[in-house]
């Protein structure tokens, strides 16, 4: 079973510029997740997808960031304009459901540097 | 804040030898899960054990248990012969159902694995 699929695997760019990131979950997975994590620091949750629906954007600084999952399955994550303290990994991760005992399987991650 | 605490910022330990990563988390909620993670210098979360509220016994997995005294709300890993591979970053999250489903971290512990 192929796992979370995440590109690009790297990234750096200037301050306002803008950047996107894109997810493939496990096939299957109906629950995707976006994860901030600051050097030093455990993730944070950014959204939330059950489907193509948004379950939890509470932590997403919406004035820069947003994120689609239009057809239910891949997502893309965008910054737009870039500040400095962006600058982290990106993780994306699925599970097959909401629910208490429903692992959350991650991807690679993307590592973004602003300048 | 329900929060989960790693106090132990990085560990020693021979290989061959047991060691133990402290975690206590903070919750009102009756139900709740417990996760550890494994982080690797290549930043992929990986999945290592899961334990319920609710669980009798102490979950295992291979050379993984986890330590989980509810009363004190504790869920401390026990890594038995630890392998040089082990060398990683280590998470413990706990999963906040109610809203939605996402995973609060800690800051995590840094194992180093000794020839």
């Amino acid at each position: 079973e192929a796992g979370v699929a995440q590109s690009p695997r790297y990234k750096i760019i200037e301050k306002r510029q803008s950047v996107a990131f894109w997810c493939n979950p496990i096939s299957g997975h109906a629950t995707l997740y976006w994860y901030q994590q600051i050097l030093g620091q455990g993730p944070k949750l950014l959204i939330q997808f059950q489907n193509n629906g948004v379950v939890d954007d509470s932590q997403l600084p919406k004035d820069r960031f947003s994120a689609e999952r239009l057809k239910g399955v891949d997502s893309t994550l965008k910054i737009q304009p870039a500040k400095l303290e962006d600058s982290a990994v990106y993780l994306c991760a699925s599970s097959p459901r909401l629910g208490m005992q429903e692992t959350q399987y991650f991807g690679p991650g993307t590592r973004l540097l602003v300048l | 804040a329900q929060k989960i605490t790693q106090t132990q910022p990085g560990m020693f330990v021979q290989e061959k030898e047991a060691v133990t990563l402290d975690c206590t988390y903070d919750t009102s909620d009756p139900s709740y899960g417990l996760f550890w993670y494994k982080q690797p210098s290549s930043g992929e979360m990986i999945f290592l054990i899961y334990q319920g509220s609710y669980d009798q016994q102490n979950a295992t997995e291979g050379r993984y248990s986890l330590n989980f005294q509810k009363a004190r709300k504790s869920a401390n890993l026990v890594i038995s012969a630890s392998q040089l591979g082990d060398s990683a970053m280590y998470f413990c999250a706990r999963l906040q159902y109610n809203q939605g489903g996402k995973l609060i971290f800690g800051q995590g512990t840094e194992l180093s694995v000794k020839p």
